[in-house]
């Protein structure tokens, strides 16, 4: 059973808009949660992390929500940029070293 | 540059010829990690070192050995492939310590065992 759900596989949003990037959990234990961006043929990139004393974190375009009552995390990236066409990859962690991550989601970016 | 390599990029193989891939990383980190990428599923851990000599298995380490001899390196081995090992692999590194979850990636190493 995933622990880390991301439930669109794809999401189209035009450029300057914002995107909404969502994910799910079911684990309690998480305390931690991470956002990450890969390109085609390249390893992923840390993004943006939240830990779950906090319900937001905030840094430059990018914001991520967690609203643990309801087991979910979202990504807001405002304004979309063309740059950001990317898979990202939400992943948590429960206190170890181990992260579990979501299957991924991709962003494409329309001019 | 701060960066993880992985050698080599691309392999294609048959099954059970015994195989190496290579991890590096230049960062002094002491936390290394091998995972799978797959259609569907995201990232999978495969193994992983908190340290020197000190490994420990993720979650599919079934066909999949590892060493750390050395801090800089984290190799992973396949001693006899099969076709269900076909897939997209990340080695990745990062420092200890709490909240330290940012892990930075090679990239990447795509393997097909026919």
């Amino acid at each position: 059973d995933q622990q880390v759900k991301q439930n669109s596989p794809s999401l189209s949003v035009q450029e300057g808009r914002i995107s909404i990037l969502n994910c799910d959990y079911t684990n309690s234990m998480f305390d931690y949660f991470l956002w990450y961006k890969k390109y085609p043929a390249e390893g992923p990139t840390f993004l943006i992390s939240i830990s779950s004393i906090k319900d937001k974190n905030e840094d430059g375009r990018f914001t991520v929500f967690l609203n643990k009552s309801a087991k979910h995390l979202s990504l807001h990236i405002v304004p979309s940029q063309p740059g950001d066409s990317a898979v990202y990859f939400c992943a948590a962690s429960a206190s170890n070293y181990q992260l579990i991550w979501g299957a991924g989601t991709k962003l494409i970016i329309k001019p | 540059e701060a960066q993880v390599t992985q050698n080599p990029r691309y392999l294609i193989t048959v099954t059970g010829k015994k195989l190496t891939v290579t991890c590096s990383q230049n960062m002094n980190h002491e936390y290394m990690s091998w995972y799978r990428q797959d259609p569907g599923l995201g990232l999978r851990q495969i193994y992983y070192s908190m340290n020197v000599e000190v490994t420990d298995k993720g979650d599919v380490p079934e066909g999949y050995k590892v060493s750390r001899k050395e801090k800089r390196n984290f190799p992973l081995i396949l001693e006899s492939p099969s076709p269900n090992q076909t897939s997209l692999y990340f080695c990745a590194s990062s420092t200890r310590g709490r909240f330290s979850y940012e892990q930075y990636f090679g990239p990447g190493t795509r393997l097909t065992v026919t």
